[in-house]
């Protein structure tokens, strides 16, 4: 089992569309969560830290369901913007550090 | 303000030639350092991490190594290439603290190499 699995995608989705993103982590030691943005031939950068609690930024929500492993990344009212791979990240306690593994990322195409 | 520099940007090498890319971050210290692969279409594979100096993690089985000879140089090498070596390769770093977890990592800008 790979230990961040995300949707396969891609996602076609209308400008002002709701999308979701799902992913699920094996390590349950796990202990930091992200959502990180991917644009074609660039490196991923972050887009939101995710919070057992659940947090919001603009028309992005992220929730963290720790007893079923999973996150999950909500995107409302999409923009042409959006159009973009969105990785599901998960850090572990490991060798004194922090390992850090990327789900192999959701593709999510924004039309007009 | 941290940054992290990651070269060359671009890279064609013949198959069987060595391969050395080279990462350094600054403005922080004893950070984690990461190697990540990313194949044409493909997601973001763990290649090699590192927590601090001479300390090595392997996650994959190939014919490609990585050294950090200092605390924010990590360098990721191949005595012989192979076509299969082609890809975006992305350093990245995070911070280590032991209290705050969210550590989010920081990439380079990449190096994309083409194996011929």
């Amino acid at each position: 089992r790979k230990e961040v699995e995300q949707d396969p995608g891609p996602f076609n989705v209308p400008e002002g569309a709701t999308v979701a993103f799902n992913c699920t982590y094996s390590n349950s030691a796990s202990q930091s969560f992200f959502w990180y943005r991917q644009d074609c031939r660039k490196e991923p950068k972050l887009l939101m830290s995710v919070y057992s609690s659940g947090n919001e930024d603009g028309r992005f929500t992220a929730q963290l369901n720790r007893a079923s492993q999973y996150i999950s990344l909500l995107i409302r009212d999409s923009k042409l913007s959006d159009s973009a791979t969105y990785l599901c990240v998960v850090n572990f306690p490991e060798g004194g550090g922090f390992k850090t593994i990327f789900g192999a990322g959701t593709r999510l195409f924004v039309k007009a | 303000s941290q940054t992290i520099h990651q070269w060359p940007a671009t890279l064609v090498q013949p198959v069987g030639s060595p391969l050395s890319l080279e990462c350094t971050v600054e403005g922080t210290s004893n950070p984690n350092l990461y190697w990540y692969r990313q194949a044409a279409g493909r997601g973001l594979q763990l290649l090699f991490y590192s927590v601090g100096i001479g300390q090595i993690s392997s996650e994959v089985p190939q014919n490609l190594s990585a050294s950090r000879p200092q605390d924010r140089q990590f360098i990721l090498s191949s005595k012989k290439l192979l076509l299969s070596d082609s890809g975006f390769y992305l350093c990245a770093w995070s911070a280590r603290r032991d209290s705050d977890l969210n550590t989010e990592a920081f990439f380079g800008q990449g190096t994309r190499l083409t194996v011929v």
